[in-house]
């Protein structure tokens, strides 16, 4: 089945700099790549996503970019802000009958004012 | 939360005790999925649904069933709840609104197994 890694398991990054969190993943035929924000005590939140045919998807300050030969994505914040401190989630969608996603381990990222 | 709720929120039993969770959606969702949530491992798939009484397995579901009898439920079920599946549990739904791709979660059951 698909394996996916992310990394790194925490971050931490003062107001205002740049975060990146990087995800790689097994199988080729993979095809969807979103990237999830949970709070304290919610669920997780879509906060963007890209698709196979596309190499970078750029929404505000975040934006993602995938490198399908490499088999491996990134989710970009830019201009961080005490508020995006949260764990965010990488997952990936293979060519599966249930649009089952796999999902990485999870990066706490903290913004210090 | 895309309209989903789960029932209850938290809960504590006894190992060996049977456990019901309940994921509710209110705009007729074709898919639906359950998760639980443990440090480290991200979300792990436990069992999803396409349809009515239509469902399957996922990566981690020894020790789970699940039923979809109406398009807004979807029930998880521990037959004999053990300390391992304490964990924290989401629903998430899925449609071809969202091109089968985009899975939006609820608010999370928080279970502890003593």
């Amino acid at each position: 089945g698909e394996n996916v890694e992310q990394h790194p398991s925490t971050l931490s990054v003062q107001e205002g700099d740049s975060a990146v969190i990087k995800c790689t993943y097994s199988d080729s035929a993979s095809n969807y790549f979103p990237w999830y924000k949970q709070e304290l005590g919610k669920g997780p939140q879509l906060i963007i996503d890209i698709r196979s045919n596309v190499g970078e998807k750029k929404d505000q300050r975040i934006a993602v970019t995938l490198n399908k030969t490499a088999k491996h994505f990134s989710l970009h914040i830019t201009e961080t802000q005490p508020e995006d401190s949260a764990v965010y989630f990488c997952a990936v969608k293979g060519n599966n009958a249930g649009n089952m996603l796999t999902f990485g381990g999870g990066t706490r990222l903290m913004v210090k004012p | 939360d895309a309209g989903i709720t789960q029932s209850p929120r938290h809960k504590v039993t006894e190992t060996g005790t049977p456990v019901t969770l309940r994921c509710h959606q209110t705009e007729n969702h074709r898919y639906m999925y359950w998760y639980r949530q443990d440090p480290g491992h991200g979300l792990r798939l436990i069992h999803y649904s396409y349809g009515v009484k239509d469902t399957d397995k996922g990566e981690v579901s020894d020790g789970y069933s699940v039923s979809r009898s109406k398009t807004e439920d979807f029930l998880l079920t521990l037959e004999s709840a053990t300390s391992s599946q304490t964990s924290v549990y989401f629903c998430a739904i899925s449609d071809i609104t969202f091109s089968y791709n985009e899975q939006f979660f609820g608010p999370g059951t928080r279970l502890t197994v003593l």
